[in-house]
């Protein structure tokens, strides 16, 4: 199992929602990542989870907050979100070692209204 | 200030002919190359990677150079197809920085039958 399984797909979420973002992986991966990706644009890290422990916070608003309940599955919680937080929410995960790649998910779609 | 640069936002070539999309490092911390396949709405697809003590790795028709000293890699495909058309991210790491990617702004390929 290669693979890095998002849900859902799209999300339409009103600026008075919340909502949450899942990701999950069952390749023993021990770092997980949340990047954001706007149209045209490359993906911009948000967090970074190292053994389920927040490592890096890349000065994300509040209203994003990031959740690794075990070593397989990463949430993002979203409230009070902006329109111009609408954009292509990705997951990846990485073995905790030198060189790994990245496997990321197909992406969850958000758009806020 | 972008780490990682992709000078190229696109590149149109024949099928069956070369492609080569550039890459551009600043940060001389970076020890470990990847470069990413990425369509439209879906996540990156890690293609290829290479370590800093290497200046070549070769995967198929997918081979990447590493110029260190000009703090440059290429990615070359050999022979280009139709299915090959996709946006390519050139991503960089360093060891000490909780495997986080740094992303270039990603060149669009157009391989045209």
């Amino acid at each position: 199992d290669t693979e890095v399984t998002q849900t859902p797909k799209h999300l339409v979420m009103g600026m008075t929602n919340k909502k949450s973002l899942k990701c999950e992986q069952h390749m023993g991966h021990r770092a997980m990542y949340w990047y954001k990706q706007k149209a045209k644009k490359p993906p911009e890290l948000m967090f970074v989870y190292s053994y389920e422990k927040l490592s890096i916070n890349e000065s994300v608003p509040s209203r994003f907050s990031p959740e690794c309940p075990n070593s397989s599955l990463l949430n993002l919680h979203l409230h009070a979100l902006q329109p111009e937080d609408s954009a292509l929410y990705l997951c990846a995960s990485s073995l905790r070692d030198i060189g790994s790649r990245a496997f990321f998910g197909q992406g969850t779609r958000l758009t806020v209204v | 200030d972008q780490q990682v640069k992709q000078n190229s936002p696109s590149l149109s070539v024949q099928e069956g002919r070369i492609s080569i999309l550039n890459c551009d490092y600043t940060n001389s911390m970076f020890d470990y190359f990847l470069w990413y396949k990425k369509y439209p709405a879906e996540g990156p697809t890690f293609l290829i990677s290479i370590s800093s003590i290497k200046d070549k790795n070769e995967d198929g028709r997918f081979t990447v150079f590493l110029n260190k000293s000009a703090k440059h890699l290429s990615l070359h495909i050999v022979p280009s197809q139709p299915g090959d058309s996709a946006v390519y991210f050139c991503a960089a790491k360093t060891n000490n920085a909780g495997n986080m990617l740094t992303f270039g702004g990603g060149t669009r390929l157009m391989v045209k039958p």
